[in-house]
């Protein structure tokens, strides 16, 4: 079974530049999780997916932070502009329904924003 | 919302000891508490996990305890390993307002452990 994927790996931008992740999850799985790693910190999430409407974005910045699963498939997560604060790991994770199963993780994009 | 605390940040073992790491929560509404593994440059991978009904779980050399009524969790790792060494996570989850649970994880800060060989 293919795992979840992420793309880029890494990513340095300057400061007020737009940035843009993706993901694709495990196939059938429902439920799809953005979350946001700072350096010596566990992860925080910004936003939950089921299928294509958003559970949660309590925690999403949304002055700056977009995200959109169109088509309950793949999705994407947008930083415009970027601050410094923004440097962090970008993990994406999907789960089967509902959030009652286990929550896989990809491999996650490294920001650096300088 | 929940807040979960984890101790210690860092644990330095020799190979074959046990570790012990501790995580509290807040929400005594909090039904799930896995606890997951990351090592340099991947997520994070689930190794056990426990639920609210249960007090404890083991699979081989990783268990985890539960106390509902302290809030508190514990994960035990015995006969430890050089490749045991990693950054764990605690989690717990959640419920939304209304009762309907839909996975949010809270994760500790995590902790830093090194098994010298």
């Amino acid at each position: 079974e293919a795992g979840v994927a992420q793309s880029p790996r890494y990513k340095i931008i300057e400061k007020r530049q737009s940035v843009a992740f993706w993901c694709n999850p495990i196939s059938g799985h429902a439920t799809l999780y953005w979350y946001q790693q700072i350096l010596g910190q566990g992860p925080k999430l910004l936003i939950q997916f089921q299928n294509n409407g958003v559970v949660d974005d309590s925690q999403l910045p949304k002055d700056r932070f977009s995200a959109e699963r169109l088509k309950g498939v793949d999705s994407t997560l947008k930083i415009q502009p970027a601050k410094l604060e923004d440097s962090a790991v970008y993990l994406c994770a999907s789960s089967e329904a509902g959030g009652t199963y286990e929550q896989y993780f990809g491999p996650g994009t490294r920001l650096t924003v300088t | 919302g929940e807040n979960v605390e984890q101790h210690p940040s860092t644990l330095s073992v020799q190979e074959g000891d046990s570790a012990v790491i501790k995580c509290t929560y807040s929400d005594s509404a909090s039904n799930y508490f896995p606890w997951y593994k990351q090592e340099l440059g991947k997520g994070p991978q689930l190794i056990i996990d426990i639920r609210s009904n249960v007090g404890e779980k083991k699979d081989q050399r990783i268990a985890v305890t539960l106390n509902k009524t302290a809030k508190h969790f514990s994960l035990h790792i015995t006969e430890t390993q050089p490749e045991d060494s990693a950054v764990y996570f605690c989690a717990a989850r959640s419920r939304h307002a209304g009762g309907t649970s839909y996975g949010k994880l809270t994760f500790g800060q995590g902790t830093i452990l090194t098994v010298h060989p």
